[in-house]
């Protein structure tokens, strides 16, 4: 069964430093992967998405993604963490058996000033 | 073009009780799916709708219950509440053509149970 692990609970970087924030998948095949963002009190925001194509994927708010097949890995980055950035942040993947998406528990981003 | 609206946005039911959740869809969207979000188990899939049949459902017993009606907009429906039911209920809407099709949440209903 597909699975999704985020291994960092919670970070704290320092505004204006770079970030990086690590997913793990459990899939056989080419997984569909996703990136959300969550404010306190408010749904999901998707960020970026990748299915195929350019292993390097560019999301809104500056975020980007890399998807490493031999590590298994889809890891978002930021050059440059702005305090609007603080949220939890979710990787998931979609579940080709069943048309719902797996999420990983997520990891909270502190900014610092 | 309207998003997901959920509501209520909160609600606070006793113990025993059932409560109905609803979900309106963005315009055009068929899909709905549902979400339990809690500190301690995360995002939880409940169910899928698509086109007013349960695609899909999640490990939950049978009091989390769900419906599509034809304009796409969902209810969701727990029977006699316990206190562990007590989390953000998040509903998503998409096309579902594929797989990669990106899914639009809600904001969500907090239900708190006493």
């Amino acid at each position: 069964a597909q699975s999704v692990t985020q291994p960092d609970i919670h970070i704290t970087v320092s505004e204006g430093a770079s970030l990086e924030l690590r997913c793990n998948y459990s899939y056989g095949a080419t997984p569909y992967l996703f990136w959300y963002v969550q404010s306190p009190g408010q749904g999901l925001q998707l960020l970026l998405k990748y299915f195929s194509g350019d292993t390097l994927v560019q999301g809104i708010k500056g975020f980007e993604a890399e998807f490493k097949r031999s590590q298994s890995s889809f890891n978002l980055r930021k050059p440059s963490v702005h305090w609007s950035d603080a949220a939890e942040y979710f990787c998931a993947v979609g579940d080709t058996g069943g048309f719902k998406t797996i999420f990983g528990a997520g990891t909270r981003l502190f900014v610092k000033a | 073009k309207a998003g997901v609206t959920q509501t209520p946005r909160y609600l606070i039911k006793t113990r025993g009780q059932q409560v109905t959740l609803s979900c309106s869809p963005i315009s055009g969207h068929r899909s709905v799916s549902w979400y339990q979000q809690t500190p301690g188990q995360g995002l939880q899939f409940l169910f899928e709708y698509f086109s007013e049949t349960q695609r899909n459902k999640g490990n939950f017993p049978g009091r989390f219950s769900g419906r599509q009606f034809s304009n796409s907009r969902s209810e969701m429906n727990v029977s006699t509440l316990e206190l562990g039911d007590s989390a953000l209920y998040l509903c998503a809407s998409s096309t579902r053509q594929s797989l990669n099709t990106e899914a639009f949440f809600g904001q969500g209903t907090r239900l708190t149970v006493v």
